[in-house]
């Protein structure tokens, strides 16, 4: 079954604490999206990765980080210094790294602070 | 950046009925334009898209036009059914960053 895994679906997490949110997908894809989605509003990027152990900030890169180690793998740390954290976080996918292939989403994991 | 502007926020209309929704861009050089329906508590879920090289594109019950001098695009839908109820994205994929940039999203509601 292909496609893009988002895990977990729901998080909490206690303020002054990071977390992690995992990204996996497996259809070979070069460039990976870490999108942010508060309620009523568009998607904003946060970070983008075109190639394996590259990445590059998006709109709202702080209080956040990334890494790149494996091509079908892009977690997401929102660390303590994200100050409105409580959100939905969306990870996509696209062949190729130029931003203009198509782009595939997983489902989604809703973060709250509590 | 590119900014993408969309239009009308939200939209009700008629089952049966046609919906249009429209987005305006401001990187002259974009040249990749997808749309997305997200339901409820899930992702986005690509519906259609358009290149530059094209003006308008259809499937089925949905088709996309593109004005490359206006720098805008919209979403036809026609013979909307309840299920079409979702939330809209327009995107645009710019040239200095490579990563959709997304209009603000439209909220479609079908009436039975």
């Amino acid at each position: 079954d292909g496609g893009i895994t988002q895990s977990p679906k729901y998080l909490f997490r206690k303020e002054g604490q990071n977390v992690t949110l995992s990204c996996e997908q497996n259809l070979n894809h070069d460039a990976m999206y870490w999108y942010r989605q508060d309620p009523g509003q568009g998607l904003r990027l946060i970070y983008y990765s075109q190639i394996v152990n590259d990445f590059q900030k998006g709109d709202i890169a702080e209080g956040y980080s990334v890494s790149r180690e494996k091509k079908e793998s892009f977690p997401l740390t929102v660390t303590s210094a994200q100050k409105n954290p409580t959100a939905f976080y969306l990870c996509a996918s696209s062949l190729g790294g130029t931003g203009q292939g198509r782009a595939f989403f997983g489902q989604g994991t809703r973060l709250t602070v509590v | 950046g590119e900014n993408v502007e969309q239009h009308p926020s939200t939209l009700s209309v008629q089952e049966g009925d046609s919906a249009v929704i429209k987005c305006t861009y401001s990187d002259s050089a974009s040249n990749y334009f997808p749309w997305y329906k997200q339901e409820l508590g899930k992702g986005p879920q690509l519906i259609i898209d358009i290149r530059s090289n094209v003006g308008e594109k259809k499937d089925q019950r949905i088709a996309v036009t593109l004005n490359k001098t206006a720098k805008h695009f919209s979403l036809h839908i026609t013979e909307t059914q309840p299920e079409d109820s979702a939330v809209y994205f327009c995107a645009a994929s710019p040239t200095l960053r490579r990563a959709l940039t997304f209009g603000s999203g439209t909220r479609l509601q079908v009436q039975p």
